[in-house]
């Protein structure tokens, strides 16, 4: 099974700041037709998660464009530009390059 | 409107059964995979399985952790997604999301998830 790793797990923020997460997999998700088969989660408290990217780098409807992502291969970053507190909330990566999916343990980002 | 709505959570002994049902609309039920997804009490997610389509012959798969134990169907005619799970577990409790997932030639993430159905494995 492919292992997924989220890197900070907890993110205090300050609103109007940048905040980054990090995702790294254990093996490449990058598919031969040249996407990269992961995704991002949000999921706000007491909510079910919410689709924010998908193919890697494709963003779900809906979603601001404070929000952005980059990386192929193994390693992926999320990056918001500037957090609001509508934002809080475990984010999630999950692969879907090859079944079993698998998600990371999630970053849970709240405002400091 | 998307929409997936889940029911069938509870309380069961270990051992026991339980069957939770998932009713899709605003969509082509048909023309979609779906997936189960859990979350454990404080936890984070974890992919349970998925039913694939008529394209694809309805074939089935699922984590390692729920193998033999759970199924995996689907009814194109009303549109519903199930999940029977038997031999519970009290690791087992968690709340259960179904998920849209991917059509034929198109991947696009798990958009649309329902509100989850609890269920609690305890003696």
């Amino acid at each position: 099974d492919i292992v997924m790793t989220q890197s900070p797990l907890s993110l205090p923020v300050t609103p109007g700041e940048p905040a980054s997460i990090s995702c790294r997999s254990s093996q490449s998700l990058l598919y031969s037709n040249g996407y990269n088969y992961l995704d991002w989660y949000l999921q706000k408290p007491g909510k079910s998660p919410q689709l924010l990217f998908y193919l890697g780098s494709t963003r779900a409807s809906g979603v601001p464009d404070r929000f952005s992502v980059s990386g192929s291969g193994t390693d992926f970053i999320l990056k918001i530009t500037r957090v609001e507190a509508e934002d809080v909330g475990v984010y999630y990566c999950m692969q879907a390059v090859q079944t079993p999916f698998t998600f990371g343990p999630g970053t849970k980002v709240e405002i400091k | 409107e998307v929409q997936l709505v889940e029911s069938g959570g509870g309380l069961v002994q270990p051992g026991g059964s339980l069957r939770l049902s998932c009713a899709a609309s605003g969509f082509t039920f048909s023309d979609h995979y779906m997936d189960w997804v859990r979350q454990a009490p404080g936890k984070g997610l974890e992919w349970v399985g998925r039913a694939t389509n008529k394209a694809n012959n309805y074939i089935t798969e699922y984590a390692a952790s729920v193998k033999d134990r759970f199924t995996i169907a689907r009814d194109d005619s009303t549109n519903s997604l199930y999940l029977q799970m038997n031999s519970l577990k009290i690791g087992d409790t968690a709340v259960y999301y179904c998920a849209r997932g991917r059509i034929i030639g198109s991947y696009r993430g798990f958009d649309c998830w329902g509100q989850g159905a609890p269920v609690i494995v305890s003696s």
